[in-house]
């Protein structure tokens, strides 16, 4: 089983609506989690990091679900240029080693 | 704006020969990673490196080194190229306290024969 796992999708949505989407992660232990996001042919930047108490970043809100080990991204108001995957990154060590999903994709459309 | 740069962006080695990928920050970072990255797998770590001549294995470091000589510069080496590591190799380097954002290079696409 793999540490963390995302829905590959790809979730097509319309211009405006809301999408979201979940990651499931296998160590209890995890102590900090991220949303990072990779667009086409270039590398991951960090989009946010995720509290425990739930955060929002403009149209963007992360929850963190600690006994179903879950996390999840929320986007509002979808703009075109949200079109990218987006990988959910778990870290379990004092040392800053992190464990990656495989990402998800999502396809905004005009 | 930090910047992690690495020697190439796409390399074609033939099965056999020694490679190696070069990754540069200039931050003054000390955790610094290498990942490999495939279709339906997401990035996977290779080697880790949380200060110079300090390393550490990640989840697949079979068929790799790592050198890290000095605190801006971490180098992946193939010792012997072989097809399954035809991949996105992409480099990263993060602060060890106070932030664990990474930060990554621009990849380089190795593709072997």
């Amino acid at each position: 089983r793999k540490e963390v796992e995302q829905d590959p999708g790809p979730f097509n949505v319309p211009e405006g609506a809301t999408v979201a989407f979940n990651c499931t992660y296998s160590n209890s232990a995890s102590q900090s989690f991220f949303w990072y996001r990779q667009d086409c042919r270039k590398e991951p930047k960090l989009l946010m990091s995720v509290y425990s108490s739930g955060n929002e970043d403009g149209r963007f809100t992360a929850q963190l679900n600690r006994a179903s080990q879950y996390i999840s991204l929320l986007i509002r108001d979808s703009k075109l240029s949200d079109s990218a995957t987006y990988l959910c990154v778990v870290r379990a060590d004092s040392w800053g080693k992190f464990q990656f999903g495989a990402g998800t994709q999502v396809v905004v459309t005009p | 704006d930090v910047k992690v740069t690495q020697s190439s962006r796409y390399l074609v080695k033939r099965t056999g020969e020694k490679v190696f990928l070069e990754c540069v920050q200039d931050m003054d970072h000390e955790n610094m990673f290498w990942y490999r990255q495939d279709p339906g797998l997401g990035l996977r770590l290779i080697y880790f490196s949380y200060d110079v001549k300090m390393k550490e294995k990640g989840d697949i470091p079979e068929g790799y080194s790592v050198s890290r000589e000095k605190k801006e510069r971490f180098s992946l080496i193939l010792e012997s190229a072989s097809t399954n590591q035809t991949s996105m190799y992409l480099c990263a380097s993060s602060l060890r306290t106070n932030s664990y954002e990474q930060y990554f290079g621009p990849g380089t696409r190795l593709t072997v024969t």
